[in-house]
């Protein structure tokens, strides 16, 4: 079952924050994130992992809500190298990784 | 440090054909996963190989097949090549089968058929 992320795209200025939520209909074991951008490969940003704590560095972090099969993605004080499509993706019990449709940034100057 | 590379880096093809897609893992990943990219949608997961092996397939036809060898190299080979098969085919390489090891992409083979 594929995760659902919204929202689908946002444009921010500069030094805006921003949030991207991924959920599941399913129960999730860990959540991956990932950073795309136009006509080059996905980029590892995170894992967070089943009873795991937030995770992030800097100015990208990220949560992980067990219960509530969801984990958000926040961007802060956003960068232009921010722009690009985000991804999650999800795993169950199958142990393979699912991907949402993505979230397209785009940061204005 | 290599990188995950795919070649080649376009082909076009045409209905009915067969095509040969490959992919070198990063230097110490023993594990190789292939997905297929449509246009405006997320990855999606073809099969992954761990030590020469299929390790999991998600939901594509047999006419998806794949292979790994001892240098944990792998190919993805498409037979009988449909319309729909057009595709960005990406290759991840792992430290570990597990889905709990990040997913080092190539930048794809950008597949067309006419």
């Amino acid at each position: 079952q594929q995760p659902v992320q919204s929202p689908q795209a946002v444009i921010l200025r500069e030094g805006e924050d921003a949030v991207i939520n991924c959920s599941s209909s399913k129960a999730l074991y860990s959540v991956h994130w990932y950073r795309q951008k136009h006509g080059e490969a996905p980029v590892f940003l995170m894992i967070l992992l089943k009873g795991g704590e937030q995770k992030g560095h800097e100015k990208i972090s990220a949560s992980f809500n067990e219960k509530k099969q969801q984990s958000s993605l926040y961007l802060t004080a956003s960068q232009l190298s921010y722009s690009g499509t985000y991804f999650c993706g999800t795993v169950n019990r199958d142990d393979k990784i699912i991907f949402g449709k993505g979230t397209r940034l785009h940061i204005l100057p | 440090e290599t990188g995950v590379t795919q070649s080649p880096t376009h082909l076009i093809k045409t209905r009915g054909q067969q095509v040969t897609l490959r992919c070198s893992s990063q230097s110490g990943h023993n594990t190789v996963s292939w997905y297929q990219q449509a246009l405006g949608q997320g990855p999606q997961f073809i099969f992954q190989y761990y030590r020469e092996e299929e390790n999991g397939r998600g939901n594509f036809p047999p006419r998806f097949s794949g292979l790994q060898f001892p240098n944990y190299s792998s190919e993805l080979n498409v037979n009988a090549l449909e319309l729909d098969d057009s595709a960005l085919y990406l290759c991840a390489s792992s430290l570990e089968p597990h889905s709990n090891q990040p997913q080092h992409f190539g930048d794809g083979t950008r597949l067309s058929i006419l």
